[in-house]
């Protein structure tokens, strides 16, 4: 299995607060990747990352930023917290971006 | 845009027996990836198998195959002596492989697939 380990796993949170998951991975590879997965939706595309310091967006990027200032480690922030937002995050590193994303274990935000 | 479609939303198979999942997408590409994911109630995302688009032979893993249809725009896995384990969502999934936006996945939404003993 690829070495990918998000925190928290679980989280609560009001409406309104930052929130900030992170996603680390010992693998080594350039690209790592955010989505979302609701019901009804399968799993959708949030940010991702292509290297050090660059990111761009994907199809759901509204009201999420990312960060990336080591190859380990990719940061998805909430700056505030909606309701809508309440989601099982999941991300996903893979090598180039052409090869096999993997993905790590996930982390369930509810948004009160 | 691509999209991709899972036309199931449940499935329920016999331990021991043969099931089919059914995934279609739309495209204009010539050269592209197919994948299946299962996701088990522990929620990991699991790459059961895929299919590069340039090869005319299905892949095959271990009891898990796929019915590659390019023209019809097809994508079924076939999952043989099922396992209690198999219980699972199985996700359906496209990437481009050139050109822009050859990193992005498109997943379908998915079929719950239910393995009775």
């Amino acid at each position: 299995d690829a070495g990918i380990t998000q925190s928290p796993r679980h989280k609560v949170t009001e409406t309104g607060t930052p929130v900030t998951l992170r996603c680390h991975q010992t693998e080594n590879h350039r690209y790592m990747y955010w989505y979302r997965q609701d019901p009804g939706h399968g799993l959708r595309l949030i940010h991702y990352s292509y290297g050090v310091k660059d990111t761009d967006k994907g199809e759901v990027s509204d009201g999420y930023s990312v960060s990336r200032s080591k190859t380990e480690d990719f940061l998805l922030t909430l700056e505030s917290a909606t309701s809508s937002q309440t989601s099982v995050y999941f991300c996903a590193i893979s090598a180039t971006s052409q090869d096999t994303q993997y993905f790590g274990p996930g982390t369930r935000l509810t948004v009160l | 845009a691509q999209t991709v479609t899972q036309s199931q939303p449940e499935m329920s198979v016999q331990e021991a027996e043969t099931v089919t999942l059914s995934c279609t997408y739309d495209t204009s590409e010539s050269d592209y990836y197919l994948f299946w994911y299962k996701q088990p109630p522990s929620r990991q995302m699991i790459l059961v198998i895929r299919q590069e688009a340039y090869k005319q032979q299905n892949a095959t893993e271990n009891r898990f195959s796929v019915n590659f249809q390019k023209a019809a725009k097809s994508f079924s896995l076939k999952i043989s002596d099922s396992q209690l384990g198999d219980a699972a969502m199985y996700f359906c999934a496209y990437r481009r492989n050139s050109g822009g936006s050859n990193y992005k996945l498109t997943f379908g939404k998915g079929t719950l697939l239910t393995v009775n003993p």
